[in-house]
């Protein structure tokens, strides 16, 4: 069956260090990739995309990295602020369209 | 971009009722999902409704129990019918605009079933 694996466990990590967290998937062959925030009480944003024939992407502090070889993603907040503490949810697209399947998420605190 | 409003924003709901969601967009598009997140989960696409066709449901999800109507390209509203416990959740609508990929999603009906 299809999968996506975010670290359950809470990341906390100080002010100033860059922040990695993981999404694995299995039985998925996604045409992209999509990493978003959700602050509790409010539905998700997007921060980033990246496609399967792209290895990197950028914007601003964050960075994201495709593997399809090892069918996994990693995504980093460089230079990371109090602000950055949210969820991080993990999210495939599918060969068909729009639809995405996502990730439970990985709850990022970042601590002054 | 989009901005995206969801009504009501929460509600408590008795078993064997039903609730219909709104969701209105600021802009027209052509794709709205319609998602639910349980508490401790991801959020699961429960359908996808383009103006002009039919909702398209995902496994485990079917028209009798979620209704979706989407009258123009700016509204939908999903209705959870005959409601049970199993049925408290957050339900989210989010649209694709179709220049790009990335969805963007309205703040959540959170639904408590009694």
């Amino acid at each position: 069956s299809q999968k996506i694996e975010q670290n359950s466990e809470a990341l906390n990590i100080q002010e100033g260090k860059t922040a990695t967290l993981t999404c694995n998937y299995t039985n998925y062959s996604p045409a992209y990739l999509q990493w978003y925030r959700q602050d509790p009480g409010r539905g998700p944003v997007f921060l980033l995309l990246i496609r399967e024939n792209e290895k990197e992407k950028r914007k601003e502090r964050l960075k994201v990295t495709f593997d399809t070889t090892l069918k996994q993603s990693l995504f980093h907040i460089t230079a990371s602020q109090p602000a950055d503490s949210a969820t991080y949810l993990c999210a495939l697209g599918r060969n068909s369209g729009y639809a995405l399947n996502f990730g439970k998420g990985t709850s990022l605190l970042v601590t002054p | 971009s989009a901005v995206i409003s969801q009504k009501p924003s929460r509600d408590i709901c008795q078993r064997g009722t039903s609730l219909t969601i709104q969701c209105q967009v600021d802009s027209q598009v052509t794709m709205m999902f319609w998602y639910r997140q349980q508490p401790g989960q991801s959020l699961t696409l429960i359908a996808t409704a383009n103006q002009g066709s039919e909702a398209t449901y995902e496994s485990g999800f079917v028209i009798d129990k979620f209704p979706i109507s989407r009258p123009n390209l700016t509204f939908s509203t999903l209705t959870v019918s005959n409601m049970s416990p199993e049925d408290s959740s957050i339900y989210l609508c989010s649209v694709a605009t179709g220049a790009a990929y990335e969805q963007y999603f309205g703040p959540g009906t959170r639904l408590t079933v009694t």
